[in-house]
């Protein structure tokens, strides 16, 4: 079974400053896809960025951007020119690949709490 | 396009009650998922339907547990004889495809005394 580690459960930015949010995780599968989920105190989440394990550039997405290291199974999340609007909680996650047959359900890590300083 | 309805938001329930949630996901989009999120933890997966099929089910689903998609479109859940450990944030999303990210519901927090 896959496992997805947030290490973080609380970090801290200033306004405008770039912060970056860790992401492990533990497969065998060599196809898979990986995101990042946003979800505000109103706790609908929002997709904010997503990778293909066989992609080897890293996806970005406006001052979202991502470090994906496959061989360290490591995914981290970089925020550039935080805004107080980025304030909630983020969460890893992993999903099979279709070739694999694996499940199409996501596994979710545990969440970080990004607080914004103005 | 609304995205993803959920009803109720909110549902209190005395233990050992029946309830049921509803969510409508997207028009077109044809796969539907429920998870369960509890207070500071990431969503669990639940169930999984491509259209009316049911797909996939977590060991999570207890036999009190039923989903049902009839048609394809909206889906219930169903959760029978609550107990106190049920309380949680039900989530629900929907995708269109297989590889691109889900849109989730803005869930329903059930709460059992």
């Amino acid at each position: 079974a896959q496992t997805v580690t947030q290490s973080q459960p609380e970090m801290s930015v200033q306004e405008a400053e770039t912060v970056t949010l860790s992401c492990t995780y533990d497969t065998s599968e060599s196809d898979y896809y990986l995101f990042w989920y946003k979800q505000p105190p109103s706790r609908q989440m929002i997709l904010v960025i997503r990778q293909e394990a066989y992609k080897q550039q890293n996806a970005t997405e406006n001052r979202f951007s991502v470090n994906f290291q496959k061989a360290a199974k490591s995914f981290s999340l970089k925020i550039s020119d935080s805004q107080l609007g980025d304030a909630a909680m983020y969460f890893c996650a992993y999903r099979s690949g279709d070739s694999g047959g694996g499940a199409d359900g996501l596994t979710f890590g545990k969440g970080t709490h990004l607080i914004i300083q103005p | 396009d609304t995205g993803v309805s959920q009803d109720p938001r909110h549902k209190i329930t005395k233990r050992g009650q029946n309830v049921t949630f509803r969510c409508d996901p997207i028009s077109e989009h044809n796969r539907l998922y429920w998870y369960r999120q509890t207070l500071g933890q990431g969503p669990e997966f639940l169930t999984y339907f491509q259209n009316e099929a049911q797909l996939e089910k977590s060991r999570l689903l207890s036999d009190r547990f039923s989903a049902e998609r009839p048609k394809g479109s909206f889906s219930t859940l169903e959760i029978q004889r609550t107990e106190q450990g049920d309380s949680a944030m039900y989530l629900c999303a929907s995708s269109i495809t297989s590889m691109g990210g889900y849109t989730f519901g803005s869930g329903t927090r059930l709460t059992v005394v």
